[in-house]
């Protein structure tokens, strides 16, 4: 399996300007989760989805930010319009869970890198 | 409101000595605690893990204790090595109806010196 895959990697853009990231989570996964990671909050939860259907977005920064997962084999979390205190790396992760009981580990793509000038 | 928290932002250790990282929660109704490692430029990947039922789990040079009434656990590298400097996570795994979600603490970055 080729894991979790980003796209693009990195993102370089001006302010105001509207940012797509890109995800493919594992075959087989039901649950997708979008991450943001900065130096003083670590790795936040922005939005989860299970079995394609938006689960929890409390983590959404503003209405600036959304997310879809039109089918079970990709998700895009678009920023529109950006700024620059939206510079961060910004992770896609799946899992699959079936019953409680599991530990609910994730695994997570590469990132993209997104710098907003 | 952080449920889970490393309030240690970095941690420098000599080569072949024991790494100690530390984590704190507020939720009892966590049902596992995972650790994470994230190297530069690339995703946290899984390390160990622990069941909030169990006190310790060993996996070779690994190891995660958890103090259930104290809500700290913390993971020991022992003997640690060069290619274990990176980012570590604590994660606290909660059930809901649609299935697992982790609560990530900051992360500590861990240099270990040769």
């Amino acid at each position: 399996d080729a894991g979790v895959i980003q796209s693009p990697r990195h993102e370089v853009t001006e302010m105001g300007q509207e940012v797509t990231l890109r995800c493919k989570p594992i075959s087989g996964h039901n649950s997708l989760f979008w991450y943001r990671q900065t130096m003083m909050r670590g790795l936040e939860l922005l939005i989860y989805f299970n079995n394609n259907v938006p689960i929890d977005d409390s983590g959404m920064p503003e209405d600036r930010f959304s997310a879809k997962m039109p089918n079970a084999s990709f998700s895009t979390l678009k920023i529109q319009p950006s700024e620059p205190r939206d510079s961060a790396v910004y992770f896609c992760a799946s899992s699959f869970t079936l019953l409680r009981g599991g530990r609910g580990e994730q695994y997570f793509g590469p990132g993209t890198r997104l710098t907003v000038t | 409101d952080q449920q889970v928290k490393q309030n240690s932002p970095s941690l420098s250790v000599q080569e072949g000595r024991i790494s100690i990282l530390n984590c704190d929660y507020t939720n009892s109704m966590f049902d596992y605690f995972l650790w994470y490692k994230k190297y530069p430029a690339e995703g946290p990947t899984f390390l160990i893990s622990i069941s909030s039922i169990k006190d310790k789990n060993e996996d070779g040079r690994f190891t995660v204790f958890l103090n259930k009434s104290a809500k700290h656990l913390s993971l020991h590298i022992v003997p640690s090595q060069p290619g274990d400097s990176a980012v570590y996570f604590c994660a606290a795994s909660g059930w809901t109806e649609y299935g697992n979600k982790l609560v990530f603490g900051a992360g500590t970055i861990l240099r270990v010196k040769s």
